[in-house]
């Protein structure tokens, strides 16, 4: 089974500041990862999928990198509304199965 | 409109039976592997069963693996999820889901 090892678990960051996410996975997974904001209540919400592209709507300043084993999140300029945990997810088509990374709790600094 | 909405949660004893919903709307639902994702209180995400659009490949994790079934029926747009012999571990916030859209979740707590 692939393992995903996500860093830090939480960061203190302010408004305006750059903020970077990690995630391993204990194999190549090509580029099958997405990365998904949670705020309190909610559901996730997708931000980037396939390592790299944009979902549609989301601010620019959300960008992902990566291929093969290790992926990033950045985010450019921190926004007041950002502050939110994040998580990377793995995917498989056949079984179809997910692996998420352990979440990443971003607060007010 | 595209979404997904879950039914089904609710309180049950430790060892009961439990069967989630999931309608579907908005999309071609038989186009879509589906998932269940459950996340306890104050947890993470944790994947729970996935099934491909035909029904031909079926994941599960271990934490459920002989104890839950998914199921789907592309004709009525649902998916489902046969939850057995639960336990008070399996308390959480069910989602169902495909890759970029969620449902809003079906509390599911096990407990006397």
């Amino acid at each position: 089974d692939i393992q995903m090892t996500q860093s830090p678990s939480s960061l203190s960051a302010s408004v305006g500041d750059r903020v970077t996410i990690t995630c391993r996975a204990s194999q190549g997974i090509r580029n099958d990862l997405g990365w998904y904001q949670q705020k309190p209540g909610k559901a996730p919400k997708r931000l980037i999928y396939a390592a790299s592209s944009l979902q549609s709507g989301v601010p620019s300043r959300f960008s992902g990198s990566g291929s093969g084993t290790e992926f990033t999140l950045t985010i450019s300029s921190l926004q007041p509304e950002d502050f939110a945990t994040y998580y990377c997810l793995q995917h498989n088509s056949y079984p179809p199965t997910w692996t998420f990374g352990q979440g990443t709790k971003v607060e007010i600094k | 409109e595209v979404q997904l909405v879950e039914s089904g949660g609710g309180l049950v004893q430790p060892g009961r039976s439990l069967r989630l919903s999931c309608a579907a709307s908005g999309f071609t639902f038989d186009d879509y592997a589906m998932h269940w994702v459950r996340q306890a209180p104050g947890k993470g995400l944790e994947w729970v069963s996935g099934i491909s659009w035909n029904s031909g490949s079926i994941g599960y994790a271990d934490s459920v693996k002989g104890r839950f079934t998914i199921s789907r029926d592309n004709a009525k747009n649902s998916l489902y999820l046969q939850m057995n012999s639960l336990r008070a571990e399996d308390t959480a916030l069910y989602y169902c889901a495909k890759e970029g859209l969620w449902g809003q979740g079906t509390l599911v707590t096990v407990s006397s």
